[in-house]
């Protein structure tokens, strides 16, 4: 495997459900990214990971839980998520957090809440 | 406040038709770097290109060039000679020295057909 992979690539889940994305860097990063990506809206930023540590969580609601065991694996923990929740997420990796890091992404997990 | 804005929704072209992407940022920063990433329909976001806010100089890869210029605050992208493979969204980004998130603008979708 190469680059960055997510898993599931498609997920529906009802609003009782608990679910979990995964991330996987194969790039030797150290700061790995969640991105919420919706409908007629700009990419928006969810967590920032750096060296294991939260760096960065943007007012997101409590029922996403990130976690990141190590630098290359990054999980979003869902519960009891909403009908707006549906969304493309984007997991990202980079160098480092700096400003001039190209994030590098993965595919996405397309997530439909019934 | 949105800090990068593509104004252009959506654009359509036919295929050997030269095609530009419009961008244009805002920020307080000094230190900046901008970027454009192309996001097919499998959903993963590949990046394009990275520029950093010292560097005016246009560049060129192949069918793609961009042309940065500070004192309008745009870095638009120019296709030569679209073709069909270019169809895609394509996503303009600001990361600035004071956080974490790339800020993305809402996309530009570009079709190009036969």
């Amino acid at each position: 495997e190469t680059g960055v992979t997510q898993t599931p690539r498609h997920l529906v889940m009802g609003m009782t459900n608990k679910k979990s994305l995964k991330c996987e860097q194969h790039l030797g990063h150290n700061a790995m990214y969640w991105y919420k990506q919706s409908a007629k809206k700009p990419l928006e930023l969810m967590f920032v990971y750096s060296l294991e540590e939260r760096v960065e969580n943007n007012s997101v609601p409590s029922r996403f839980s990130p976690e990141c065991p190590n630098s290359s694996h990054l999980f979003l923990h869902l519960h009891t998520l909403q009908p707006e929740d549906s969304a493309l997420y984007l997991c990202a990796s980079s160098t480092g957090t700096g400003v001039y890091n190209e994030q590098f992404f993965g595919p996405g997990t397309r997530l439909t809440v019934l | 406040a949105q800090k990068v804005t593509q104004a252009q929704t959506e654009i359509s072209v036919v295929e050997k038709e030269d095609v530009t992407l419009d961008c244009v940022y805002e920020t307080r920063d000094t230190t900046y770097y901008l970027f454009w990433y192309k996001q097919p329909p499998s959903g993963e976001l590949v990046f394009l290109i990275r520029r950093n806010s010292f560097d005016e100089q246009n560049e060129i890869s192949g069918r793609y060039s961009w042309n940065f210029q500070k004192s309008t605050s745009s870095f638009n992208f120019t296709i030569t000679a679209s073709q069909v493979v270019d169809s895609a969204v394509y996503f303009c980004a600001l990361s600035e020295d004071s956080g974490y998130a790339l800020n993305f603008g809402k996309g530009t979708s570009l079709l190009v057909t036969p």
